[in-house]
């Protein structure tokens, strides 16, 4: 099993520019969440989805889009970047079937630098 | 609505020591409880959680945490730190029952001095 892959690992955009970061998950599982992760600010949760066809905003989604067309792939749309979207991007993914109790599987992470 | 609250953003240990880092959290409803590890460049992989039963709770890498209801707080220890436990540590909580929304700590960067 890959787990939870993110394609690509860099990125460097210039302002205005627009782009689409993929993660794939091939453990079969429901959720999957897009984060940023910022110095001194944690994770932060931008949008998420609860299953294949279906997306919900999170904590920071202004200037975000999402799409989940197919259960394994999450997209995550950045229209017109903007120096503030410079971050690092985590993809996660997790299960409740079974009992389960929600632990993310995180995948490496997408650096982003927008000029 | 549940938050986390981890003290101290960077600790400092001398190998061999006691490694103990700080979570309090709030939530509504009983929580479930995670601390997760972020090793330099790349994602974050679970150490340990609490859903129900015992409150001490044993994690991988000899980590372990207690959860105290009364006090509000899930600390993470380890009896005697490593060069390899170097890392950035986030504790998180969410609400049990279903599907819930995970909340993520600022995080704490343990640095172990040879």
């Amino acid at each position: 099993n890959a787990g939870v892959t993110q394609t690509p690992k860099f990125r460097v955009l210039k302002t205005g520019q627009s782009m689409t970061l993929l993660c794939a998950q091939d453990m079969n599982h429901e959720y999957m969440y897009w984060y940023r992760q910022d110095p001194g600010m944690g994770l932060r949760l931008i949008h998420y989805s609860v299953g294949e066809g279906t997306t919900a905003k999170g904590e920071v989604p202004d200037g975000y889009n999402v799409s989940r067309l197919k259960k394994q792939n999450f997209l995550l749309g950045l229209e017109s970047a903007a120096p503030s979207q410079t971050s690092v991007y985590f993809c996660a993914s997790s299960s409740l079937i079974a009992g389960g109790t929600d632990t993310q599987y995180f995948g490496p992470g997408t650096r982003l630098t927008v000029l | 609505a549940q938050s986390v609250t981890q003290l101290g953003s960077h600790v400092s240990v001398s190998e061999g020591a006691l490694v103990l880092l700080r979570c309090n959290y709030s939530s509504s409803v009983p929580p479930y409880l995670f601390w997760y590890v972020q090793y330099p460049n790349q994602g974050l992989q679970l150490l340990l959680k609490y859903t129900t039963g015992a409150t001490l709770v044993k994690g991988i890498n000899g980590f372990e945490a207690e959860f105290k209801k009364s006090e509000t707080s899930f600390h993470l220890t380890k009896p005697s730190a490593h060069m390899s436990d170097a890392a950035e540590y986030f504790c998180a909580v969410r609400p049990s029952g279903g599907y819930q929304k995970v909340t993520f700590g600022t995080g704490t960067k343990l640095q172990v001095i040879p």
